[in-house]
This record gives C-alpha cells, structure tokens and sequence, in this order.
C-alpha cells in the first residue's frame, strides 16, 4: 500500500466551478502536508503547507486535514482555465528525509 | 529570488552510457533534495542531503545510481551504465532545513533510447 492514495482522474470541471481534490494516507506519522501544482512539462510548484487539522485558507485555495479519518482535501473556489494542471498531495514528518507523494490528479478547467 | 535550476532540461542518451545532471538549490538553503517522477507516477525520493551530514542514499533504486553536493551547494545526480527504464523526469528541490517547504526545480528529462 502507498504511503499517500490520489485518485488520479482526469477531472473536468466547467470554469467558475468548486473544484475538490482528495488524497488518504495510511501513515499516522505524518505532521505535514503540502499541496503542489505541476503545469505540463514543469517542477511541481508549492501551493499550500499545513502542520495540523483543520482549514487553511489562500486566496481561492483551501486545504483541509483530518487526522483523525486520515483525509487531505485541497478546494479551489471560482476556477480558472489557467488552474488546469496536476495537483499532487504530499506528507511528512519529523523523522523522515523526504515527503511521500500522491500520484497526482491531472485537472482541466474548461472556458 | 532564483528559485531552483537543473541542468539540462532534456537529455537523450543512448543505454549504457553514462549522465550527469545538474541541480542548484535556492541561496541558503540547507536540505537537497532528488526525485524521479515516471510517467503516471508519483514523485519517487532518491537521495537526501543535508549540510555537511551524510547523505540519506535510501532511495536510489540500484547501484548504478550516485550524487554528490559539493561545498554545501550544487549537486550532480550521476547515472551510469543507464537503462530504458532510466527514462524519467528527474526533478532537484531544496529546502531552509529538513521540515520546511520543499521548493522544485524544473526537472531534467531523461530518455534512454
């Protein structure tokens, strides 16, 4: 079993429209949690970092944990065609050298 | 600030030969970071440098696989004796210290014909 599960999709949502994003992890190590953004062709981009339970919010971003049901959601509010790319979930924690990556969610936000 | 570079962006190798590539971190920071990222795949830790300690080596996936950071700051992920399924993207990222944000570059793409 994967340290972190994401259901890969494709998602296509209509522009304007809430978009969520999912990902489980078996590890209850984990104390950390980012949300990246990869464009085709380029390095994954840092979109938000959470250190505990509950909602942090940036902007039309949204990234929820739960601990307790082991559950990371990102939420994206009003999307935009230009939001169309792979969302990938990551955790960490203190003893680790690494994060432990989803496979990513390949998002399309049409005009 | 400059954000992570690689070098180069795209490689084409012929199997067996060897590769280098190329990573430098953002200024200032401590932890070095390699990753494979294979088509359909999630990222795939390789190696670990932080500071002057040893590095974290437990992800290469064989010995063919090496990397160096020299003075604290570029670092070369050597590949030799590469095989077909060598073919990845192979994607640097840095951090201030071990817990923090990792940053990314844009990654080398690799392919082993």
């Amino acid at each position: 079993q994967k340290e972190v599960e994401q259901d890969p999709g494709p998602l296509s949502v209509p522009e304007g429209a809430i978009v969520s994003l999912n990902c489980t992890y078996s590890n209850s190590a984990f104390q950390y949690f980012m949300w990246y953004r990869q464009y085709s062709r380029k390095g994954p981009e840092l979109l938000m970092y959470t250190y505990s339970s509950g909602n942090k919010e940036d902007g039309r971003f949204t990234a929820q944990v739960d601990k307790s049901s082991k559950y990371i959601s990102l939420f994206i509010r009003d999307s935009q065609p230009s939001d169309s790319a792979t969302y990938l979930c990551a955790g960490g924690f203190t003893g680790a050298n690494n994060l432990f990556f989803g496979t990513g969610t390949r998002l399309t936000v049409i005009p | 600030g400059a954000g992570v570079s690689q070098s180069p962006s795209n490689k084409v190798t012929e199997k067996g030969k060897d590769v280098e590539l190329r990573c430098d971190p953002i200024s200032g920071h401590t932890a070095l970071y390699w990753y494979r990222q294979s088509l359909g795949q999630g990222l795939e830790f390789l190696i670990y440098f932080q500071g002057n300690s040893a590095p974290d080596k437990s992800g290469l996936p064989s010995d063919r696989f090496s990397a160096e950071r020299t003075g604290g700051s570029v670092s070369t992920l050597t590949i030799q004796r590469t095989q077909q399924e060598d073919s990845a993207v192979y994607l640097c990222a840095s951090s201030l210290e071990r817990t923090s944000e990792q940053y990314f570059g844009p990654g080398t793409r690799l392919t082993v014909t």
